[in-house]
């Protein structure tokens, strides 16, 4: 299974981009990338996916690079509500048919004042 | 409001004594899963569930028991907890699958401790 790597804590200034790398060597190629989000020990929340493709929508952009070995999600302008765990996932097939959400052990983002 | 509810919130418990964490989803998802976060280990799923009467097992299965008899609802049973299943738990549901472009709803979680 496809693994990610994350940045323990990172910390951003108000108002500028925060950028979240993920490192994910190993992914296969019909393997999606997710990133969520954790506030406190709330329940995750979705943030973007993506394969290919550099996807945005209105929370955030994802880059992947063409070699798809790493990809960056980025807050456009950071808020301090956006303080939170960012979680890096690999979505891999199982056999049944169904997906399992290899999760990372995310990074702590720490938006400043 | 679509959502996700767990209950309880928040349970203390002894080493043996059966109990259930129930999972609700009002947003008619056919897949349902529950995982558990601890620290240092991210999020791994404990059982999953396709559709009514269709479980299998996650990653981290040993000690639970799941049932899905409804579709909006997948509780999560310990028979016998013990102290190393003292963690944050989460239910989550999304749509039918496959698709690519499904998404997973958390719950809010329930934070058990098993003294």
């Amino acid at each position: 299974d496809a693994k990610t790597t994350q940045p323990t804590s990172m910390d951003c200034a108000e108002g500028r981009a925060a950028n979240l790398p993920c490192n994910h060597s190993t992914i296969s190629g019909n393997e999606y990338v997710y990133w969520y989000r954790q506030i406190h020990s709330q329940g995750p929340q979705y943030i973007i996916h993506g394969l290919k493709n550099n996807e945005t929508n209105e929370m955030a952009s994802l880059i992947i690079t063409e070699d798809r070995k790493s990809s960056t999600l980025i807050l456009p302008h950071a808020t301090l509500r956006d303080t939170a765990v960012y979680y890096c996932i690999v979505r891999v097939a199982r056999t049944s048919g169904t997906y399992k959400y290899i999760f990372g052990t995310g990074t702590r983002l720490k938006v400043l004042a | 409001e679509a959502q996700v509810t767990q209950n309880p919130r928040y349970l203390i418990t002894v080493t043996g004594k059966k109990l259930t964490v129930t999972c609700s989803q009002n947003m008619n998802h056919e897949y349902m899963s529950w995982y558990r976060q601890d620290p240092g280990l991210g999020l791994r799923q404990i059982y999953y569930s396709m559709n009514v009467e269709v479980t299998d097992k996650g990653d981290v299965p040993e000690g639970y028991k799941v049932s899905r008899k409804e579709k909006r609802n997948f509780p999560l049973i310990l028979e016998s907890p013990s102290p190393n299943q003292t963690s944050l738990y989460f239910c989550a549901s999304s749509p039918t699958l496959p698709s690519v472009r499904e998404t997973q709803y958390f719950g809010p979680g329930t934070r058990l401790l098993v003294l």
